[in-house]
């Protein structure tokens, strides 16, 4: 079965520095990826998708990716972060025919000053 | 705005009660989706419908039931059958209605279930 995993459950980091939240998916084939974020007591929204082409996603808020096929990788980065940041951040993955859409645990982003 | 609504956004439960969580999107999306999302779980999907008057279950499915009579609304409900109700339920919509999930999911606000 498919899985998606986010090794980091919680990530501290002051305002202004760069960030990248770590995730990696299990499958051996195509895959459409997904990051969502998730601000409290809200839905998900999405932040950006990597179905085919370049392996570099740009996104909403400055985030990009890169999809990483030899590592099955997709780590989510941003060059400078801001307090509006801080929420939670889900990876998610789909094989794409009659598999369904598999989310990450979650990270939890913190910004402080 | 089109965006999908979620009610209400806060619900009690008694023991052995039903209850019924209500979604509804004006997105004219054909595939929905309700989710569950406890701390530390992630999101595990409970149903999904990609056309009205058909749905199917996800992963977690025993102790809820949904249906699908029109395209704007997917309501859920939670039944006794389910011993531990208590989370945070989203509701989802994609605009594609065939077996494909490379369509982006759109969220609504949520509904927080706990148990009197």
């Amino acid at each position: 079965a498919q899985s998606v995993t986010q090794l980091d459950s919680q990530v501290p980091v002051f305002e202004e520095a760069p960030v990248e939240l770590r995730c990696n998916y299990s499958s051996s084939v195509s895959v459409y990826l997904f990051w969502y974020v998730q601000y409290p007591n809200q839905g998900l929204q999405l932040l950006l998708k990597y179905l085919s082409g370049s392996t570099l996603v740009k996104g909403i808020n400055g985030f990009e990716a890169e999809f990483n096929k030899s590592q099955t990788s997709f780590h989510l980065r941003k060059p400078s972060v801001h307090i509006s940041d801080t929420a939670e951040y889900f990876c998610a993955a789909s094989t794409g025919t009659a598999s369904k859409l598999t989310f990450g645990t979650g990270t939890r982003l913190q910004v402080t000053l | 705005d089109g965006g999908i609504t979620q009610s209400p956004k806060y619900l009690f439960r008694k023991e052995g009660q039903n209850v019924t969580l209500s979604c509804e999107q004006n997105l004219n999306h054909d595939a929905m989706y309700w989710y569950r999302q406890d701390p530390g779980q992630g999101l595990r999907l409970i149903y999904y419908s990609q056309i009205v008057n058909d749905f199917q279950k996800g992963d977690i499915a025993e102790g809820y039931s949904v249906s699908r009579e029109k395209k704007e609304s997917f309501p859920l409900t939670v039944t006794s059958a389910q011993k531990n109700p208590t989370a945070f339920y989203l509701c989802a919509s994609s605009s594609q209605g065939t077996l494909v999930w490379n369509q982006p999911q759109h969220f609504g606000d949520g509904t927080r279930l706990s148990i009197l």
